[in-house]
């Protein structure tokens, strides 16, 4: 199976930047994207192809990619921004379809 | 604006059939540029990724699930359904919607739980 691994947990103070990395053999060669889900709320995108940003979303969500890591980036980050967050991508060879990442909690101190 | 939503039973016995349909306003399903997808999540766990399907009903599905699962499309009614057959308490899970477009899960419905017990 194809598995896209992220930190459990990533706690960052009010106002400092907070990074959410999420990595998977294809991701040079297949596009990654980001999701914010609160609690019993849908998954709201807010990084498409890497590091397009979806239209409302805050300019203050970013994305990067580097070999087989990408980087979700929220700088200056808002008590709002609490909540879960998922990579998902897809494996080279189309074997496994979609994958989503394992998620990652971010907690603002 | 685009709306999908989620509608079939909240009560599953073991071994029977999970039935799930996704009504798609605002938009049209058979539009060539989308695919429309169902995701669940079990209560406290993560995504995952079920399957896949194109207005003209070509079908991806998760390899861990293809065996169980059947994914189809209704252009007349602007709905897509989800079917899981041979339930256990594993499928126990908030079921959602969505639209794919360029890879992405765009819209989202509100989801809806499905608990597997007798």
């Amino acid at each position: 199976s194809y598995e896209l691994t992220q930190p459990p947990s990533v706690s960052v103070s009010p106002g400092q930047t907070a990074r959410i990395t999420c990595s998977g053999d294809a991701l040079p060669k297949q596009y990654a994207y980001w999701y914010q889900q609160k609690p019993g709320q849908a998954p709201v995108l807010v990084i498409y192809k890497d590091s397009e940003r979806p239209s409302g979303i805050p300019e203050r969500f970013s994305g990067s990619s580097s070999g087989t890591t990408v980087t979700l980036t929220i700088s200056g980050v808002q008590a709002e921004d609490e909540a879960d967050y998922y990579c998902q991508s897809a494996d080279s060879s189309g074997t496994y379809g979609d994958v989503f990442g394992t998620g990652t909690k971010v907690t603002v101190l | 604006q685009l709306q999908l939503q989620e509608s079939g039973p909240g009560l599953v016995k073991p071994s029977e059939t999970l039935s799930l349909t996704c009504t798609v306003s605002g938009g049209s399903i058979s539009s060539s540029s989308y695919y429309w997808g169902w995701i669940r999540q079990p209560p406290g766990k993560g995504l995952e990724w079920i399957g896949s399907i194109y207005y003209s009903g070509s079908t991806y599905y998760n390899p861990s699930l293809k065996s169980r699962v059947t994914i189809s499309v209704d252009t007349s009614k602007n709905q897509f359904s989800l079917k899981l057959s041979s339930v256990t308490a594993a499928d126990t899970a908030v079921y959602y919607c969505a639209r794919v477009r360029e890879g992405a899960y765009d819209y989202w419905g509100q989801g809806t739980l499905v608990t597997v017990s007798s």
